[in-house]
């Protein structure tokens, strides 16, 4: 069952701009993750923000999580062409130990 | 170095030839995953375990087996591989921790013909 949809599905964006994906899901959660994946490779984990929290950052990543809305959403500032990847939001519930992933965001930065 | 390492890389075969993906973790993680990611689905969970000796069944467990004998080992088989078996699939693994996050191999991608 999918739980989280990234929207855009893809986004071009210059070296040096900022660059937001957007999660949406459908139920009640007990945190979100996003990971990145690089072409061909196996994700990576980057950040977990739980449902208690607002806003987190980790370097250039920012993460916000609006649970009454029931969306989160990864900011990449000063992006770089090394942050060309795929990137996807998971979910955990509460009663459950499963994560469950959205169908991602390919992301291509320009030089 | 802290990895998961799934084997092989490639594999392309036949329908109904058994075969098995290996996934080994060195960072004493007590739960185990399997994945599979098709194009417009995303990743969705064939297989996982908690700890040794326990196993239960993801969202799309039809058509694979798995075993976990050993803490470090949770080898992927596929008894008779079809063509919809044909995908990216990767082996995942963190503590026991509820919600922790995962740490992913590098992947198989399995054609089946």
């Amino acid at each position: 069952s999918q739980q989280g949809e990234e929207d855009p599905q893809a986004l071009s964006i210059q070296e040096g701009e900022n660059a937001t994906m957007n999660c949406s899901y459908k139920t009640s959660i007990n945190n979100l993750q996003w990971y990145r994946q690089n072409s061909g490779r196996g994700l990576v984990h980057l950040i977990l923000i739980r449902s208690n929290e607002r806003e987190k950052h980790s370097g250039r990543l920012r993460v916000t999580l609006d649970t009454s809305k029931k969306s989160s959403s990864l900011l990449i500032t000063a992006s770089r062409a090394a942050d060309t990847a795929s990137y996807f939001c998971a979910t955990g519930g509460f009663n459950t130990d499963k994560l469950i992933f959205g169908t991602g965001t390919r992301l291509q930065v320009f030089p | 170095e802290a990895q998961v390492t799934q084997n092989p890389r490639y594999l392309i075969t036949v329908t109904g030839k058994k075969l098995t993906v290996t996934c080994s973790q060195n960072m004493n993680h007590e739960y185990m995953s399997w994945y599979r990611q098709d194009p417009g689905l995303g990743l969705r969970q064939i297989y996982y375990s908690m700890n040794v000796e326990v196993t239960d069944k993801g969202d799309v467990p039809e058509g694979y087996k798995v075993s976990r004998k050993e803490k470090r080992n949770f080898p992927l088989i596929l008894e008779s591989p079809s063509p919809n078996q044909t995908s990216l699939y990767f082996c995942a693994s963190r503590i026991g921790q509820v919600n922790s996050p995962l740490h992913f191999g590098n992947g198989t991608r399995l054609t089946v013909t």
